[in-house]
């Protein structure tokens, strides 16, 4: 089973609108992270933003969010004020700590995101 | 900190030889991760060691490729013999150790390799 879904293999936004990237996670495991990464053209990893899954509260970093449904087991990215710097491909990640897996990092298959001027 | 240093940045070589991708973890962090990434199969879990220990290498291909960590410091990856579908980026990543999963991934600037 897929520990990491992201469903939208590409999206397009109009430059300085919101856009909400999608991610579902599965596990066991009571105590997670989950973590965005952002890969520019130039193929680096940026990290973005961090959810832990004990945080009551979303995380926010700059004008990105995180969106976190624990009951969905969903962890949705939305960026808002989209720039043409955010075109790129972002990767949902979560680390859980399963026995036999612990601090084991998966990674979804990405969402390409294209921002439109 | 310099950061995950992997090296070649680039590696062309010919089917049949041997090619070995190295990397040097950020100093002080337990966990070291080797990652594939192909348009194909996107980026997959190769290897990853804590303490320089083996702990999960499913994702490794075949017998082809091996993976060691003889030190805190250094980590390689091999691959023999190469063959033209080991053409991908390969990361190193490491990590603190992480009792509350909240330490992320720290990522090399990859290995693109292309097997001719």
């Amino acid at each position: 089973a897929q520990k990491i879904t992201q469903t939208q293999p590409g999206m397009f936004v109009q430059e300085k609108e919101a856009v909400t990237l999608d991610c579902t996670y599965d596990t066991s495991d009571p105590s997670y992270g989950l973590f965005w990464y952002k890969q520019p053209s130039s193929g680096e990893m940026i990290f973005l933003i961090y959810q832990g899954s004990y945080d009551q509260q979303n995380a926010t970093e700059g004008r990105y969010s995180l969106n976190f449904q624990k009951a969905r087991k969903s962890a949705n990215l939305v960026i808002s004020a989209s720039q043409l710097g955010d075109s790129a491909m972002y990767f949902c990640a979560m680390r859980d700590g399963r026995v036999y897996n612990f601090n084991k990092f998966y990674f979804g298959s990405g969402t390409k995101l294209n921002v439109k001027p | 900190d310099a950061g995950v240093i992997q090296s070649p940045r680039h590696e062309v070589t010919e089917m049949g030889q041997e090619v070995t991708l190295r990397c040097k973890p950020i100093s002080g962090h337990d966990y070291l991760f080797w990652y594939r990434q192909t348009m194909m199969r996107g980026l997959e879990l190769l290897i990853y060691f804590n303490n320089n220990v083996p702990i999960d290498d499913s994702g490794m291909p075949e017998d082809r490729f091996s993976a060691k960590m003889p030190n805190a410091s250094f980590s390689t990856l091999k691959i023999q013999p190469s063959e033209p579908r080991d053409s991908a980026v390969y990361f190193c990543a490491s990590s603190p150790d992480s009792g509350p999963r909240n330490e992320k991934l720290f990522f090399g600037s990859g290995t693109q390799l292309s097997v001719l």
